[in-house]
C-alpha cells in the first residue's frame, strides 16, 4: 500500500495567515490526490481533486499543487471558518490511503 | 443535490457484526462507486473499500478482507457495509461518500457512529 505522509501535524495559526501543508507519498501517483478539510461532528469536505483543481463552491483562498510525491496545500488567507483539520488522500491505487492529518487551530 | 444518508448509530458487543445502510439520491445511482471510510477516535481517516452500485463489484482493504462486506440495492438506491467479529479497535464514525469517475470522493454522507463495548 502506498503510504502517505502529513507535514506539519498541527500548528497554530492566526486569521489573514498564509498557511501551507505538505503531502507525501511513498511513491509517485501522479495527480492523483485530493484534499479534504474535517470539522468535529461534520462529514469530510472534499476541497482538491487531481492535485491542483478547486472542488465546485470551494473558496479561492485553497490551492493546491504538485506531482509524483510531494503535493502542498496552501490557504492564501486563513478565515476563521478554516480553523480544522486537513487530509490528503492517494487514489493511485487500491487501497486508497489518507494522510494522518494536518490540524490547523488558533493561535 | 447530492445527498447520501446513512442509517443511525448502533452499539454492538465484541464479536458481533454491524450493518451501516446509505441511502443516495440527486443523482444517478448506478453511475457512481460508493466508498466507506472509517475515523476511530482520536485517529485519522481510513479507507475500507468500495462498491460499483452498477455491478456489484467490491474492492476491499486488504485490513478489513474477510470481515466486510458491501452490498447495493439499486431498486432502493442504497449501499450498506457490514463488519463482522467486532472489537473495540472497531469503534468509529464510519461515511459512505460518492466516488468520482477518478477516484476522489465528493460527496459524504453525515456519519454513523458505531460503538463496540462489553
Amino acid at each position: 500500500a502506498i503510504r502517505m505522509t502529513q507535514s506539519p501535524s498541527s500548528f497554530s495559526a492566526s486569521t489573514g495567515d498564509r498557511v501551507t501543508i505538505t503531502c507525501r507519498a511513498s511513491q509517485g501517483i501522479s495527480s492523483y490526490l485530493a484534499w479534504y478539510q474535517l470539522k468535529p461532528g461534520k462529514a469530510p469536505k472534499l476541497l482538491i481533486y487531481a492535485a491542483s483543481s478547486l472542488q465546485s463552491g470551494v473558496p479561492s483562498r485553497f490551492s493546491g499543487s504538485g506531482s509524483g510525491t510531494d503535493f502542498t496545500l496552501t490557504i492564501s488567507f486563513l478565515q476563521s471558518e478554516d480553523f480544522a483539520t486537513y487530509y490528503c488522500q492517494q487514489y493511485f491505487s487500491y487501497p486508497f490511503t489518507f494522510g494522518p492529518g494536518t490540524k490547523v487551530d488558533i493561535k | 443535490q447530492v445527498q447520501l444518508v446513512q442509517s443511525g448509530a448502533e452499539v454492538k458487543r465484541p464479536g458481533a457484526s454491524v450493518k451501516v445502510s446509505c441511502k443516495a439520491s440527486g443523482y444517478t445511482f448506478t453511475s457512481n462507486y460508493l466508498h466507506w471510510v472509517r475515523q476511530a477516535p482520536g485517529q485519522g481517516l481510513e479507507w475500507m473499500g468500495l462498491i460499483n452500485p452498477s455491478g456489484g463489484i467490491t474492492t476491499y482493504a486488504q485490513k478489513f478482507q474477510g470481515r466486510v462486506t458491501m452490498t447495493r440495492d439499486t431498486s432502493t438506491s442504497t449501499v450498506s457495509m457490514e463488519l463482522s467479529s467486532l472489537r473495540s479497535e472497531d469503534t468509529a464514525v464510519y461515511y459512505c461518500a460518492r466516488g468520482a469517475v477518478a477516484g476522489y470522493s465528493d460527496s459524504w454522507g453525515q456519519g454513523t457512529l458505531v460503538t463496540v463495548s462489553s
